[in-house]
């Protein structure tokens, strides 16, 4: 079935440094690619998506290119600050199919 | 804002107890979902439903059982809390959007079983 691989944190920062999150997937068709951020004590928020090959989401900041050829969707950000801190996941829906979440990277920003 | 809606925010209740999760949205949606977030931040899928009178279990296991007889309401119950149904409960929908599917999340419900 499908699956989401992302990288395990706890990641820690300083301020202005640049984050990478990685993120793999598994799924058989084109599936849509997501972000998310859960800041504490909150729901899940979609940060960025993309719904097919190539395509490049991007939000607040942070980007992730759609890569067929490395099955990856890789969360980047060129600068973090203290208010990026929080749990990030990356998720994939194939068709009709629910949601599937990775484990969660989180995140601590320092300043 | 969001325009699904979860209560209560946060329960704390005993064991043996049952209790009804309640999740709500005003966008006509038909497909929701409900997640369940453990304390190690993991999320599982427990029941999803495409409509009206349609459920059906997620990939974890789960004591829990849901309904769907209105469009907007999808509630979730444990017939007997446990400890280890301690974790946050999340309800999403969602739709088509042209280029894919568009999802919803409320702010959750946490849930402590004492």
């Amino acid at each position: 079935g499908d699956s989401v691989t992302q990288m395990e944190g706890p990641v820690t920062l300083s301020e202005e440094a640049f984050l990478t999150i990685n993120c793999t997937y598994t799924a058989t068709g084109y599936p849509s690619l997501f972000w998310y951020v859960q800041y504490p004590g909150e729901g899940l928020q979609l940060l960025l998506k993309a719904t097919k090959a190539d395509d490049k989401g991007s939000n607040k900041g942070f980007e992730a290119t759609y890569r067929k050829e490395t099955t990856s969707f890789h969360l980047e950000k060129g600068s973090v600050q203290v208010s990026d801190s929080a749990v990030y996941f990356c998720a994939l829906n194939s068709g009709n199919t629910p949601l599937v979440f990775g484990k969660g990277t989180r995140l601590s920003v320092i300043a | 804002e969001a325009d699904i809606y979860q209560t209560p925010r946060y329960l704390v209740i005993g064991t043996g107890k049952k209790i009804t999760l309640e999740c709500s949205q005003t966008m006509g949606h038909d497909k929701m979902y409900w997640y369940q977030q453990d304390p190690g931040m993991e999320l599982h899928l427990i029941h999803y439903s495409y409509g009206v009178n349609s459920t059906e279990k997620g990939d974890l296991s789960s004591e829990s059982t849901v309904s769907r007889i209105r469009t907007e309401h999808f509630p979730l119950t444990l017939e007997s809390a446990r400890p280890s149904h301690t974790s946050q409960y999340l309800c999403a929908s969602s739709e088509y959007q042209g280029t894919g599917y568009g999802y919803t999340f409320g702010s959750g419900t946490r849930l402590t079983v004492v």
